[in-house]
């Protein structure tokens, strides 16, 4: 069946720090590939997606390469923000099921 | 349109009490999901509408019973819940292909006293 392994927090930077949360994934075929992100007391927003090989997604300075031949789908930020500070889950979606298998979520704390 | 809109954002309940929440979306999506998301835990499915059918029910307890009365409108019909059940109640919707991603509410936060 489809997983998704990540990284575990919690995860304390300081303001323009470099981030980088990891993603790994099992699953049969060619997934879809998302990061979604949960501010306190909200509910999840797609912040970036890539569904087929060596795809790039980003979205407010957030970066995520779909890597096959290691199975990962990593998280970067070059300089995070104090409003950064949130609940991140890497997922997964597969042909044939559209179920999204989630990641356990990584909370990134940023200080000033 | 590109939200999914849930009511109400806050319940309490008592063990007795039936409820519902409602979730609504005009993107046109295909697929209705509902999730719910303990503290400091992932959101777990719970049930899933495509077309207006139910396609999946995760083993839920019968004290839950959803309903999709048309392709914009989902609910969650609730009795005799436990505090257990106390959580974050997530609807989503997407459309019916791989790839799309999900658009989630912003939940209702159930309490069950």
């Amino acid at each position: 069946g489809n997983s998704v392994t990540q990284m575990e927090g919690p995860v304390t930077l300081s303001e323009e720090a470099f981030l980088t949360i990891n993603c790994t994934y099992t699953a049969t075929g060619y997934p879809s590939l998302f990061w979604y992100v949960q501010y306190p007391g909200e509910g999840l927003q797609l912040l970036l997606k890539a569904t087929k090989a060596d795809d790039k997604g980003s979205n407010k300075g957030f970066e995520a390469t779909y890597r096959k031949e290691t199975t990962s789908f990593h998280l970067e930020k070059g300089s995070v923000q104090v409003s950064d500070s949130a609940v991140y889950f890497c997922a997964l979606t597969n042909f044939g099921n559209e179920k999204l298998t989630f990641g356990t979520g990584t909370r990134l704390t940023i200080i000033p | 349109d590109t939200e999914v809109t849930q009511t109400p954002k806050h319940l309490v309940m008592g063990m007795t009490n039936k409820k519902s929440l409602k979730c609504e979306q005009h993107m046109g999506h295909r697929a209705m999901y509902w999730y719910k998301q303990k503290a400091k835990k992932p959101p777990e499915l719970m049930f899933v509408y495509s077309y207006e059918k139910l396609s999946i029910n995760e083993s839920v307890p019968s004290r839950f019973s959803p309903e999709c009365p048309n392709s914009s409108l989902l609910n969650l019909h609730l009795h005799a819940l436990q505090p257990e059940d106390s959580a974050l109640y997530l609807c989503a919707s997407s459309q019916d292909r791989v790839g799309g991603g999900y658009t989630f509410g912003s939940g209702t936060r159930l309490t069950v006293v």
